[in-house]
């Protein structure tokens, strides 16, 4: 059974760096798959931040690319997330997700998140 | 961006009613669509993707139907495990949005 579980600190502070890792069981990253960021607030519903490949390529959110880094360490299948410069609006529940994303002319094609964590609140407050 | 609108935002149904949801992207996603079902203080549940394509392991009263920039999401008969929050997200071109959700709730 896949599993993943965010860990990271509760609480920011504004300009700082938000650090969150994923670790995931039961399935190798290394074994494909793309590994994403989700995170939710009351303002502004379900985000997607970024996704990454066991490759260590890389695909952000626009609105948010100019502050957010993913990375993946397949030794300790885990993937990582760092959102640099937060504010007040960044406070959100964070999730790490497997995402399902398969082009055309490869079958069957889809492009969606069939595995979550079960989300961690990250306040940014002084 | 593509912008993904749930209507309606809240709906009120009984235990056996027949539910449908929309949901209208502001341009044409081809089939690119999945569904979530969210319950409080949980993560999302995949129930549907490309559509229409039901996920391994979720029963069969949910469907999905439609492309282009409408699409629905039905629950045959809903049953008491079914009140919680639904979600469109759609995928186009390297990025992904969600819809705002509409909240079923018990009437």
């Amino acid at each position: 059974q896949v599993q993943l579980q965010e860990s990271g600190p509760g609480l920011v502070k504004p300009s700082e760096t938000l650090s969150l890792t994923c670790t995931v069981s039961g399935y190798s990253i290394s074994s494909g798959y793309y590994w994403g960021w989700i995170r939710q607030s009351p303002e502004k519903g379900l985000e997607w931040i970024g996704s990454i490949y066991r490759s260590g390529d890389t695909y952000y959110n626009p609105s948010l690319k100019s502050r957010v880094t993913i990375s993946v360490d397949t030794s300790k299948n885990q993937f990582s997330l760092r959102l640099s410069s937060v504010t007040a609006a960044d406070t959100a529940v964070y999730y790490c997700a497997r995402g399902n994303w398969i082009l055309p002319p490869l079958q069957p094609p889809r492009a969606d998140f069939d595995y979550w964590g079960q989300g961690t609140l990250v306040t940014v407050s002084s | 961006d593509i912008q993904m609108t749930q209507s309606p935002s809240t709906l009120s149904a009984s235990v056996g009613d027949r539910v449908t949801i929309t949901c209208r992207a502001s341009q044409s996603i081809s089939s690119w669509l999945a569904w979530y079902q969210q319950k409080p203080g949980k993560a999302p549940n995949l129930l549907i993707y490309m559509a229409s394509s039901l996920e391994s392991g979720v029963p069969s009263r949910f469907s999905g139907s439609g492309s282009g920039t409408e699409f629905t999401l039905t629950i045959s008969s809903l049953q008491p495990d079914d009140f919680a929050t639904y979600y469109c997200q759609q995928y186009n071109s390297y990025s992904w949005t969600f819809g705002q959700g509409t909240k079923v709730e018990i009437k």
